[in-house]
């Protein structure tokens, strides 16, 4: 069963528009999530990440907002750039725990 | 970047066909992983290491092994390959626990098992 959940497979923005990618998670017991962004034929690449402690966290265009009691976060992206267009994983880990659950990704193309 | 590379990068092989897949990395990270990325699943876990010789099952580890006898190396092995084994593969490394530290990743290993 999928405990990290993107439901939006694919997102149309406009360039210089905010990108906002969604993610939902199952497990009370996650701790720490984490953005990944993955162009063709490579591997993903670390974006962004957050504590459960907070409930944001700011790193230059990218914002990760985080929802314990909705049990879901997000990844705004302002402004939008072509260089954007990549599909975004979500992840998850629970304290002590050597796995990180992924979500299924979502596709992001930035319009010029 | 970790430097991390993956071979081979692209394999074709037929059904109960041992195949194995390389890792190496040249930034002396303790923890080396290999994930699945299949459509509808995302990424998932099959089996990490966190020192030589010392490994552990992922989420998904039937129908593979790994060995780690170097800091550097991780090797993946599919004893009798499956057709439900077609996946791109990818290796990642971190410092510390995946958990709270940053996974670099390879380029990936796309497997096709006919």
């Amino acid at each position: 069963d999928q405990q990290v959940k993107q439901n939006s497979p694919s997102l149309s923005v406009q360039e210089g528009r905010i990108s906002i990618l969604n993610c939902d998670y199952t497990n009370s017991m996650f701790d720490y999530f984490l953005w990944y962004k993955k162009y063709p034929a490579e591997g993903p690449t670390f974006l962004i990440s957050i504590s459960s402690i907070k409930d944001k966290n700011e790193d230059g265009r990218f914002t990760v907002f985080l929802n314990k009691s909705a049990k879901h976060l997000s990844l705004h992206i302002v402004p939008s750039q072509p260089g954007d267009s990549a599909v975004y994983f979500c992840a998850a880990s629970a304290a002590g725990a050597n796995n990180l659950f992924f979500g299924t990704g979502t596709r992001l193309t930035v319009i010029p | 970047d970790a430097g991390i590379t993956q071979s081979p990068r692209h394999k074709v092989t037929e059904t109960g066909t041992p195949v194995t897949l390389r890792c190496h990395q040249t930034e002396n990270h303790r923890y080396m992983y290999w994930y699945r990325q299949d459509p509808g699943h995302g990424l998932r876990l099959i089996h990490y290491s966190y020192g030589v010789k010392d490994t552990d099952k992922g989420e998904v580890s039937d129908g593979y092994s790994v060995s780690r006898s170097k800091t550097e190396d991780f090797l993946l092995t599919l004893e009798s390959a499956t057709s439900s084994q077609t996946s791109v593969y990818f290796c990642a490394t971190s410092r510390g626990q995946g958990n709270t530290g940053e996974l670099f990743f390879g380029e990936g290993s796309r497997l096709t098992v006919l």
